[in-house]
Formats: structure tokens, C-alpha cells, sequence
């Protein structure tokens, strides 16, 4: 499968415990952005990392949060201490040019 | 106002139905344009690149005026596996910038 892989796909975690969601991009991609999507919300941007660069974090809570993509291995989007306000869709998208392509996304449920 | 505005519907039809979805949005200096699909708690998928002069993909059209800030699809001879979300995106200034989405349309096609 030649598509954006993301793992785990459901991931349920308790208040206070930290969540580390992996992205690996199309082969020949070598951008990545995450999105969140909260429930009966649209998709909204988070971050945007190239290999060992954050582009632009704009959309990233600045508590709790990071991102890294290194030069080897996936991309990881990681979340400390977690809270319920946390559960969502967590979709990684990759591009080599223009048009993105997601990921099946992770879903984090905070108990 | 909001980045990018949806009528979030939904919209119901029969089988056969032609319907059109219309968007707008705010920043007059986004670059690209996109319509994307999203099934039920799926990733987002992209149908189709927007163009100013216009594009048609089978029984889907896309245009786009940019003095209005206006987006449109057409969709014609609709199936059930039509049945979606539709997502109205657009790009920033320059190539490589977040996806900025709409909350997205609901089409639901009945036999």
C-alpha cells in the first residue's frame, strides 16, 4: 500500500497519560501536515513539518503538543498529559507538490 | 467571518438528482482550491482540483470565481454511493500551506 499510513488507528488513553500518534507519508512525499478533527467539526490544520523542520506549527496548542518528522522513520504527533477535550480524529496528510492525501487517521479517545 | 462558509445541509435526493453545492471564502489571496469527500468517520478524500476556467470530472463540476470568492460542485445523475460529505478547502498564498476546510455538506442519495 502505497498510501499514508497511520497508526494506531483507535487509541484510548486516561486524563494525565500521553498519546503518540505515528504518520508515515506516501513514498516520494516529503511533507507532512496533521489535522484535528473534534466531533461534528470540519478538519482543522495543526502542523506542518518537511524532514527534521517544523514549517509552521500555527494551529498547535503551545501546551502539551509537538510534532517532529525525522530523517528516518514517520512523522510523530505527541500529546502529554492528555484531557477529555482531546479526543478527536487525528488525520495525517502528505504532499509532494500541491494536492494532500490523508491518512486514515487515528482516533484518540481520553477516558 | 468564517474562512470558509458551507451550507452544511443536508441534502437529501433521489437517485438520478442533480445537485449543487456552493461555498465561499474569505482570503482573497488563496492560491488553490479543492473539493474533498468524507464518509463516515473516514479520512478525507480528494475529488477534485478546482480551476478558474472550470473542470468536470464525469458526473462532477467544479467551478470557481475568484471576484466572488465563490466555489461551486455540481453533481450530476446522483448515485447512493454518492452519500457523503462534502468538503469545500482551500490553500494559502503559496503552495506547501495548510488546507483550510469547510465544516462540509451532507449528501444523502435515496433510491
Amino acid at each position: 500500500n502505497a498510501g499514508v499510513m497511520q497508526n494506531p488507528r483507535h487509541l484510548v488513553r486516561r486524563r494525565g497519560q500521553e498519546a503518540r500518534l505515528r504518520c508515515s507519508p506516501m513514498k516520494g512525499h516529503s511533507h507532512v501536515y496533521w489535522y484535528r478533527q473534534l466531533p461534528e467539526e470540519g478538519l482543522k490544520f495543526m502542523v506542518y513539518l518537511q524532514k527534521e523542520n517544523i514549517i509552521d506549527e500555527s494551529g498547535m496548542p503551545k501546551e502539551r503538543f509537538s510534532a517532529e518528522f525525522p530523517k528516518e522513520g514517520p512523522s510523530i504527533l505527541r500529546i502529554q498529559q492528555v484531557v477529555r477535550g482531546d479526543s478527536a480524529a487525528y488525520f495525517c496528510a502528505s504532499s509532494g507538490a500541491n494536492e494532500q492525501f490523508f491518512g486514515p487517521g487515528t482516533r484518540l479517545t481520553v477516558l | 467571518r468564517k474562512e470558509v462558509e458551507q451550507d452544511p445541509g443536508p441534502f437529501n435526493v433521489p437517485e438520478g438528482a442533480t445537485v449543487a453545492f456552493n461555498c465561499t471564502y474569505s482570503n482573497s489571496a488563496s492560491q488553490s482550491f479543492f473539493w474533498y469527500r468524507q464518509d463516515c468517520r473516514k479520512e478525507p478524500k480528494l475529488l477534485m482540483s478546482v480551476y478558474s476556467s472550470g473542470n468536470e470530472d464525469g458526473r462532477f463540476t467544479a467551478q470557481l470565481n475568484r471576484a466572488s470568492q465563490y466555489i461551486s460542485l455540481l453533481i450530476r445523475d446522483s448515485k447512493l454511493s454518492d452519500s457523503a460529505t462534502y468538503l469545500c478547502v482551500v490553500n494559502g498564498a503559496q503552495a506547501g500551506t495548510a488546507l483550510i476546510f469547510g465544516k462540509g455538506t451532507t449528501l444523502s442519495v435515496s433510491s
